[in-house]
């Protein structure tokens, strides 16, 4: 079955900029989402479709999308961006996350 | 206001069932493919199932296929999971999900608690 890989941990300085990849086999054939997920809130849609940001989600975050690797950035990053990260993508009509990114803002 | 509220989770038995549901507000819900996603403290978040819209097509993880089923009613708005022969392993917290014209799941709800332990 599919698979997607993360790092499970990335930490950052506040103001700093976070990179979350994801990766996996042919992964620049599929479109990419990453979903926020903060504990006991529902996760949040940040990117669609490799790049695109949703009109509420703030602008330091983007991203990119190249070969087998997918890439979230959070530049500036701020203390509310804290949470784990997940990417997702559509295989054969089935879903898939990755195991998910825990930023931590030090 | 848009908006997805889950409801029906709680405590069960190893091999016992349970049925949650979905209900929709804000949008027309029959224009779109609903998808179940559950959190787990070991997993992460785990894609179950989906519901395109139209009732055109459904399709399930692997781990839950044979066991659950899920299911729609456009004219209640609502969208379903029946889950049996639980295991201890789907303990989670069940999502729905809608999704939108890019694939994305956009609007999420606050989740229910399934816990499967004797």
């Amino acid at each position: 079955s599919y698979a997607l890989t993360q790092p499970p941990s990335v930490s950052v300085s506040p103001g700093q900029t976070a990179s979350i990849t994801c990766s996996g086999d042919k992964l620049g054939d599929k479109y990419v989402y990453w979903y926020q997920h903060k504990s006991g809130q529902s996760p949040v849609l940040v990117i669609y479709q490799d790049r695109q940001r949703p009109s509420d989600i703030p602008e330091r975050f983007s991203g990119s999308s190249s070969g087998s690797t997918a890439t979230l950035t959070i530049s500036g990053t701020q203390a509310v961006d804290e949470a784990d990260y997940y990417c997702q993508a559509w295989d054969n009509n089935s879903g898939v996350f990755g195991a998910g990114t825990k930023v931590t803002v030090l | 206001e848009v908006q997805l509220v889950e409801s029906g989770g709680g405590l069960v038995k190893p091999g016992g069932s349970l049925r949650l549901s979905c209900a929709a507000s804000g949008f027309t819900f029959s224009s779109y493919t609903m998808t179940w996603v559950r959190l787990t403290p070991g997993t992460g978040l785990e894609w179950v199932a989906s519901y395109s819209r139209r009732s055109a097509s459904i399709s399930y993880a692997e781990s839950v296929r044979g066991r659950f089923t899920i299911s729609r009613d456009d004219a209640r708005k609502s969208v379903y999971l029946q889950m049996n022969s639980l295991r201890a392993g789907d303990t989670a917290v069940y999502y729905c999900a809608r999704e939108d014209g890019y694939k994305a799941l956009d609007i999420w709800g606050q989740g229910t608690v399934v816990t499967v332990s004797s």
